[in-house]
């Protein structure tokens, strides 16, 4: 994948947990980054888009930075409900397409 | 309340074709593109392509690895778009999902998904 996420992260109930994606010019670089949650056996789910926005009704335990080609996802206050996939996303000029991350897989412990 | 649905998954051999259909409510579908993504058994999202809106002249895109055997269509008099699959392989086996584009600056967001349609290519 041009977007690179770490495969798996872990953090206890109620500590803070980043998940980061590292792209290139051609990508994150040019665009805003959306990150996606699925929980399992679900569909994917908006979380943040435009790098740092909440669409209506997610938590504002989540957050979302970027700088440069490098974008990251912070989850606060972990819960057991936070367990799931989570991916980032942005258009790749090179590709002509939208590039996914591989996925990072969240467990709280 | 927005929704998308996909239909028409289902078992196929390899070499068929297959017709997906994505079917929206509660929103002006003509006002948005629709994306198709897949997600093949325990592996990540992969995008598949999308069309934009007739505005943005009804264009496609397409991912390498379906490009000219997928065409991505839609009727938004009937809220409704398509995923034509053609000369289907088994590495096409995967849950297709349609999702809602969402456009801010040159961002584009997928803010509404459908539950998704299981598609299996094998003999």
């Amino acid at each position: 994948s041009v977007l690179t996420q770490p495969p798996s992260v872990s953090g206890a109930p109620r500590q803070r947990v980043t998940i980061s994606c590292s792209g290139s010019s051609s990508n994150i670089g040019n665009y805003g980054v959306n990150w996606y949650q699925q929980l399992p056996g679900k569909a994917p789910k908006l979380l943040i888009f435009y790098s740092n926005l909440l669409p209506s009704g997610v938590s504002d335990r989540f957050s979302g930075s970027k700088s440069d080609s490098s974008a990251s996802l912070a989850i606060s206050g972990l819960r057991p409900e936070d367990e799931a996939d989570y991916y980032c996303a942005v258009w790749d000029d090179d590709l002509g397409g939208v590039a996914f991350g591989g996925g990072t897989k969240l467990t709280v412990l | 309340e927005v929704q998308l649905v996909e239909s028409g998954g289902g078992l196929i051999q390899p070499g068929r074709s297959l017709r997906l259909s994505c079917t929206g409510s509660g929103f002006t579908f003509g006002d948005h593109g629709v994306t198709w993504v897949r997600q093949a058994p325990g592996k990540g999202l992969e995008w598949v392509g999308l069309i934009r809106t007739k505005g943005f002249g009804g264009t496609t895109e397409y991912a390498a690895p379906v490009k000219g055997r997928f065409t991505i269509s839609r009727n938004d008099s009937k809220s409704v778009a398509f995923l034509q699959m053609n000369s289907l392989k088994a590495e096409d086996t995967a849950v297709y999902y349609c999702a809602r584009a969402y456009l801010l600056d040159s961002t584009m967001s997928l803010d509404f998904w459908g539950q998704g349609t299981l598609v299996t290519v094998s003999s």
